[in-house]
């Protein structure tokens, strides 16, 4: 079964909206979460580290204030993307490590968000 | 700076043949992941692989890992249209944000009856 939700699976909105997009771990405390953006037939690319209770970290050329990140709690994290334009359209997906040495991260089902 | 490099981007086979996806990369690193992702949807994860030597299979496909040679394979024996999906290569990057995972380019593979 599915052990990261993600919420909502589609978003089309219009452009300087803002997009509030959550991950929750299923069952599971996850001190740390992970957002990664795909474009059509590309590879996923890590967009930042969130961090239950701190700031999260940001790779480099992802803008922090586009892309607010917020862990308030071992089972959530949220990703806003503020004043949406066309180019920010993709495919958002979350992850997490299930704790345990051998176990994958989860993914969650992804969130598709198109800018008109 | 850890980059996963993945081939073929594209694989078209033949149902009932064999083939191997290959993932090299770069720097070390102690876990090795294979993803499967259908088009439209997220990832399914298929292996994990922690040590070197490590090899795992699941029904049609076979995961093993190198990590002297930082390789890892995909090998897929009587391919099936079913099997048909984007696989990824992913490697856990210490060096990195905690671990997050740096993907290869991934293999469309497509299976024809």
């Amino acid at each position: 079964g599915a052990v990261v939700s993600q919420h909502p699976s589609r978003v089309i909105c219009k452009s300087g909206t803002s997009v509030k997009i959550e991950c929750r771990s299923l069952d599971f405390q996850a001190t740390t979460m992970f957002w990664y953006r795909q474009f059509p037939k590309q590879s996923l690319m890590l967009m930042a580290t969130s961090n239950e209770g701190s700031k999260a970290t940001y790779e480099q050329g992802v803008e922090k204030d586009k892309f607010l990140i917020n862990h308030a709690s071992l089972t959530l994290s949220t990703l806003t993307v503020t004043s949406a334009h066309p180019e920010d359209s993709s495919f958002y997906i979350c992850s997490a490590r299930v704790p345990g040495r051998n176990q994958p991260q989860h993914f969650g089902d992804g969130t598709r968000l198109s800018i008109l | 700076e850890l980059k996963v490099e993945q081939n073929p981007l594209f694989l078209s086979m033949q149902e009932g043949k064999n083939y191997t996806i290959y993932c090299n990369y770069s720097t070390t690193s102690d876990r090795l992941y294979w993803y499967r992702q259908d088009p439209g949807k997220s990832l399914e994860s298929l292996f994990v692989l922690l040590s070197n030597g490590a090899v795992k299979q699941e029904g049609r496909l076979m995961a093993s890992l190198d990590t002297k040679a930082r390789l890892s394979t995909l090998h897929i024996t009587a391919a099936v249209h079913d099997l048909s999906a984007t696989y990824f290569c992913a490697v856990a990057n210490y060096g990195g944000s905690q671990g997050n995972l740096i993907f290869g380019k991934g293999t469309k593979l497509s299976v024809k009856p």
